[in-house]
């Protein structure tokens, strides 16, 4: 059974940083693409970052709104994929969920979610 | 980027009905389109992908057509477990997009 497992969600103040760790098992975590999509508040979903696996020498993929702020990152060794979060807004709330990638690179599963809040 | 429009945003519906959300992208994105449920307050779970092949235990009430730039989802008798809010989700181009959501309620 595939199951994605996030943590490290927490309050922050604004400028502040964090990193979200997600564990992944039940499935061959080296060879899928991970994803990292949010949802704020009562609001829809945004696709946030993504990372290739190792024969796609781990190439990442951003959101504009992230781009230069967050770092997506994973070790195959430890199942688990990262997102450090820097120069957090406001506007960053929202619950981030881990996902997996399937085969047409399409988000085939979703972790359960951690919460951030950007706050002072 | 590529917009994901989704009509209607809400709908109504009673049980045994048979629905159907549209999704519309501003450029072809060819048969590049998946369908996520998401419950309140739970995680989305993944429907169909490829436009129309169901994902591995999504159940086949669910069904998904189009390619090119007008897709939709059909629920073929909807139960009370279907009430949800449901996404497409564009992954021709970076950055993958995600339509504005289908809230289906009583």
């Amino acid at each position: 059974e595939v199951q994605l497992v996030e943590s490290g969600g927490a309050l922050v103040q604004p400028g502040g940083s964090l990193t979200l760790s997600c564990a992944a098992s039940g499935f061959t975590f080296d060879k899928h693409y991970m994803d990292w999509v949010r949802q704020a508040p009562g609001k829809g979903l945004e696709w946030v970052a993504r990372i290739r696996n190792r024969i796609n020498t781990y190439n990442t993929e951003y959101a504009a709104s992230v781009k230069g702020r967050f770092t997506i990152s994973r070790d195959d060794s430890r199942n688990s994929v990262f997102l450090q979060m820097t120069s957090l807004k406001t506007e960053d709330t929202a619950v981030y969920f881990c996902a997996r990638s399937g085969g047409t690179y399409y988000i085939d599963y979703w972790g359960q979610g951690t919460a951030l809040t950007v706050s002072s | 980027d590529i917009q994901m429009t989704q009509s209607p945003s809400s709908l109504s519906a009673s049980v045994g009905d048979r629905v159907t959300i549209t999704c519309r992208a501003s450029q072809d994105i060819g048969n590049s389109l998946a369908w996520v449920q998401q419950k309140p307050g739970k995680a989305p779970t993944s429907l169909i992908y490829d436009s129309s092949t169901l994902q591995s235990g999504a159940p086949s009430k669910f069904s998904g057509r189009g390619y090119g730039i007008e897709f939709t989802l059909t629920i073929s008798s909807l139960q009370p477990e279907d009430f949800a809010t449901y996404y497409c989700q564009q992954y021709n181009e970076y950055p993958v997009t995600f339509g504005g959501g289908t809230k289906v309620e009583f």
